[in-house]
């Protein structure tokens, strides 16, 4: 079965630091882009990291740029995501989503929740 | 940046035809995908590449991209298609997606 599972949410104070986990199985994950999406509650979906499947390739949206890093370890079918400095407006069900043709996101994990408060 | 409009809500009733709008500069130049998200759930991938449909998704669901405006066409819409509707366009050149702000549909 293709998966993806993220991990490494939680509540975290303005200024932290958290890291975000996706481990993927069913599908040769070396070979695919991956990406990060968030859904801020009650609010609709935003694109936030890309990876290219040689990890030669990465982009950010501009409300993460300098703050986030994506990477991605082949050997082990796993994305990360480094998210530091953190804002309330981070607040949000954070997914990681395979890439698929036409710049699509076919599979998409269950997402993990990463809340950002004093 | 790029935006994408789509209308908020959409009204239809049961086994008529729905049309979902996705407004954006010079869009039909662009690759266009859909989604369906459910209450709690993560999104569906129902359209890519503008009109085609991943395995699984019923021939129902249309899509077209031309111009400014991409479309999502659901025909014979059941109960079950209540849910918000997503459109997402990717520019290759850049390497940036954006995801539209999504519309409500109703099933009355």
């Amino acid at each position: 079965e293709v998966q993806l599972v993220e991990s490494g949410g939680g509540l975290v104070r303005p200024g932290g630091s958290l890291r975000l986990s996706c481990a993927a199985s069913g599908f040769n994950f070396k070979t695919y882009i991956m990406n990060w999406v968030r859904q801020a509650p009650g609010k609709g979906l935003e694109w936030v990291s890309y990876i290219s499947s040689t990890s030669s390739s990465i982009h950010y949206a501009d409300s993460v740029k300098g703050r986030f890093t994506v990477s991605r370890d082949n050997a082990n079918n796993s994305l990360s995501l480094q998210l530091n400095s953190l804002r309330a407006e981070d607040t949000a069900l954070y997914y990681c989503a395979r890439g698929d043709t036409g710049g699509s996101f076919k599979i998409w994990g269950q997402g993990t929740l990463v809340t950002v408060s004093s | 940046s790029y935006e994408l409009t789509q209308p908020p809500s959409v009204s239809v009733s049961p086994g008529q035809t729905a049309s979902i709008t996705c407004s954006g500069e010079k869009l039909g130049e662009k690759y266009t995908s859909w989604y369906r998200q459910k209450p709690g759930q993560s999104p569906v991938l129902l359209i890519y590449q503008d009109t085609k449909r991943p395995s699984g998704i019923p021939e129902r669901f249309f899509g077209s991209n031309s111009g400014n405006t991409a479309t999502l066409t659901i025909s014979g819409t059941q109960a079950m298609d209540e849910a918000d509707y997503y459109c997402q366009a990717w520019d290759s050149s850049t390497i940036y997606y954006v995801f539209g702000p999504g519309t409500r549909v109703t099933v009355l």
